[in-house]
């Protein structure tokens, strides 16, 4: 079966850890997102990649780090520098394409602080 | 400043009845729209979405209605069912000006009483 596939499903973080969210995709698309959701909050972008190599920032990508050394993996860090982590985070993928963005989520990673 | 608006953030219905949720956006540019679905601690599932050279698009229960000149979208579920209770989040983008980042509304709860 095709999907995106998140791991862990839930990750607890100690004061001054890094720590690192995994996706990786089947699907053969091009565009990679990391996305976080805060308790009645919407969508928010972090980082997000459309080829292999190359990754934009979001709209709050400070505290955060990522990589696309695969097409199929887009791996997330969030560094000691997030002041605060907690939250629910969903990693997306997309073909590219100029008549529809419809985006593929994963299950997502809840991330707490303890 | 919020671009996608979801302005009620719940909703009731009885099953059976009809679903009316609601996304207003102040970007004339946006030219693409999408509904997700969201249960607790899952990803977003991709509903139905609709291009600004349509007024309407249907799939089954689900029906969008884009009125550009009031920049107002609806999305109608009908009939509503249980398992429809869920977050429903409203997003644009700017496909023709190459803007591939997609602006998300807040989000309405539905829930559908039996």
């Amino acid at each position: 079966d095709g999907g995106i596939t998140q791991s862990p499903k839930y990750l607890f973080r100690k004061e001054g850890q890094n720590v690192t969210l995994s996706c990786e995709q089947n699907l053969n698309h091009d565009a990679m997102y990391w996305y976080r959701q805060d308790p009645g909050q919407g969508l928010r972008l972090i980082y997000y990649s459309q080829i292999v190599n190359d990754f934009q920032k979001g709209d709050i990508a400070e505290g955060y780090s990522v990589s696309r050394e695969k097409k199929e993996s887009f791996p997330l860090t969030v560094t000691s520098a997030q002041k605060n982590p907690t939250a629910f985070y969903l990693c997306a993928s997309s073909i590219i394409s100029t008549a529809n963005e419809k985006l593929f989520f994963g299950s997502g990673t809840q991330l707490s602080v303890l | 400043d919020q671009q996608v608006k979801q302005n009620s953030p719940s909703l009731s219905v009885q099953e059976g009845r009809i679903s009316i949720l609601n996304c207003d956006y102040t970007n004339s540019m946006f030219d693409y729209f999408l509904w997700y679905k969201k249960y607790p601690a899952e990803g977003p599932t991709f509903l139905i979405s609709i291009s600004s050279i349509k007024d309407k698009n249907e799939d089954g229960r689900f029906t969008v209605f884009l009125n550009k000149s009031a920049k107002h979208l609806s999305l109608h579920i009908v009939p509503s069912q249980p398992g429809d209770s869920a977050v429903y989040f409203c997003a644009a983008s700017d496909l023709a000006g190459n803007n591939r980042k997609l602006i998300w509304g807040l989000g309405t709860s539905l829930a559908v009483n039996p």
